[in-house]
């Protein structure tokens, strides 16, 4: 079974621009959530999303969005990049997101905000 | 509130010697952890997990302790080997039941 996919792998934005990113979760799983990971924060939790519904939501401001299609895959967009939003973005899958289910992570995508 | 860490950043060992890493969690409502493996360039893999009814876990190689009386989980990995060294994170589930949250990561360094 094919893991977790993330395209693209490596981005470079500038200050202002906009992004999306996207996630193919491993087949028949129905919840994907996304991670940003930096040197100084770590792995911190941005949001989940399970049957096209946004599920829960981490500590981040606005400008971080995401949705999920019918089909499982999920997009994140973040608005207006600033320098600090240059990190790794890591997607993971679950089956239904249950509190006691592994979630599998993709190889992520490398942003530099310029 | 919710916190995981880990007790030291970084653990060097040499080829063949059994690695012990350590993770205190504070939230005792928690009741599914995780030990994530993190190479370089790459995305967190999963190691092994165990669920608060049990003290032990065991896997290839890898072996999960939890001590919920003191909050603790540790992860021993037996013969370490060169193709361990990476950054590893121990994870546990949020109240709120989807969210994983990370302590900071031991990076080991095996030596051969």
């Amino acid at each position: 079974k094919a893991g977790v996919t993330q395209t693209p792998r490596y981005l470079i934005k500038t200050r202002g621009q906009q992004v999306t990113l996207s996630c193919s979760p491993i087949s028949g799983h129905r919840s994907v959530s996304w991670y940003q990971q930096t040197p100084g924060q770590g792995l911190q939790f941005l949001f989940e999303y399970f049957s096209e519904t946004q599920r829960n939501k981490g500590n981040f401001p606005g400008r971080f969005s995401g949705r999920q299609f019918s089909n499982s895959r999920s997009e994140m967009n973040v608005s207006t990049l600033e320098l600090g939003d240059s990190a790794l973005y890591l997607c993971a899958s679950s089956l239904a997101g249950g509190n006691q289910e592994t979630q599998y992570f993709g190889p992520g995508t490398r942003l530099l905000v310029l | 509130g919710e916190s995981v860490g880990l007790h030291l950043p970084t653990l060097s060992v040499q080829e063949g010697d059994n690695s012990i890493i350590n993770c205190a969690y504070s939230n005792s409502a928690s009741d599914y952890f995780i030990w994530y493996k993190q190479e370089s360039g790459k995305g967190p893999q999963f190691i092994i997990d165990i669920r608060s009814n049990m003290d032990k876990r065991q896997g290839q190689r890898v072996t999960v302790l939890l001590n919920k009386t003191v909050k603790h989980l540790s992860l021993q990995i037996a013969a370490t080997q060169p193709g361990d060294s990476a950054v590893y994170f121990c994870a546990e589930i949020s109240q709120a039941g989807t969210a994983l949250i990370f302590g900071k990561g031991t990076t080991l360094s095996v030596s051969s």
